[in-house]
């Protein structure tokens, strides 16, 4: 079945340690994204990519870090600059093109805890 | 500024009774509209969606949303609530400044839904 591959769903970081959460999909869409999710807040925007080797910053980009070297996937690595790493996260894909309507969809997410 | 608002952060109604959830957007244009479900420590699911057309969208689960464009609102409704529907609800508006295909939703804060017995 096709869907979005995230992992791991659970990780501990020590302060100071970059982190990277992968993000893997097989439904062939040309866009993938990033957003943060906290308590009460909703989800932020981290990254968003279109095409390969391509991203752009969201609204909250600082502090990590992407890379989209094949269209498949596209990791996110949290760095030590991020002063408030303490998440969960959730990659997401769509479709691109003429007229497309924005349906998102979405991994299981992963939730980094920093000790 | 684009802008999705979720004016209660929770909703509690008993099995069996009809629910709402409200949703309030901003945008310059014309609106794509989207509610979104979350189950604990789980992705986002999608529910439906509003482009064009009938204000009235049916979608996933017996849910379906009204688009009122004179109030700017975009209210999920389900005629009789279920249990198994206690969830955290997202709205989410398309930012319409992205030109070519970019899908960069805007969510509202959420709101929870608890469905008694």
């Amino acid at each position: 079945d096709g869907g979005i591959t995230q992992s791991p769903k659970y990780l501990f970081r020590k302060e100071g340690q970059n982190v990277t959460l992968s993000c893997e999909q097989n439904l062939n869409h040309d866009a993938m994204y990033w957003y943060r999710q906290d308590p009460g807040q909703g989800l932020r925007l981290i990254y968003y990519s279109q095409i390969v080797n391509d991203f752009q910053k969201g609204d909250i980009a600082e502090g990590y870090s992407v890379s989209r070297e094949k269209k498949e996937s596209f990791p996110l690595t949290v760095t030590s600059a991020q002063k408030n790493p303490t998440a969960f996260y959730l990659c997401a894909s769509s479709k691109v093109e003429s007229g497309n309507t924005g349906e998102l969809f979405f991994g299981e997410g992963s939730r980094l805890t920093v000790l | 500024a684009q802008s999705v608002a979720q004016p209660e952060d929770q909703v509690n109604v008993a099995e069996g009774n009809p629910l709402t959830v409200k949703c309030t957007y901003s945008v310059s244009g014309n609106p794509y509209l989207f509610w979104y479900v979350q189950y604990p420590n789980r992705g986002l699911q999608f529910l439906l969606k509003y482009i064009t057309g009938d204000n009235l969208v049916k979608g996933s689960y017996g849910f379906e949303a009204e688009f009122n464009k004179s109030q700017t609102s975009f209210h999920l409704k389900k005629p009789s609530a279920l249990v198994s529907d206690s969830a955290l609800y997202f709205c989410a508006v398309r930012d319409i400044g992205q030109p070519g295909g970019y899908n960069k939703l805007i969510f509202g804060a959420g709101t929870r839904l608890a469905v008694h017995p």
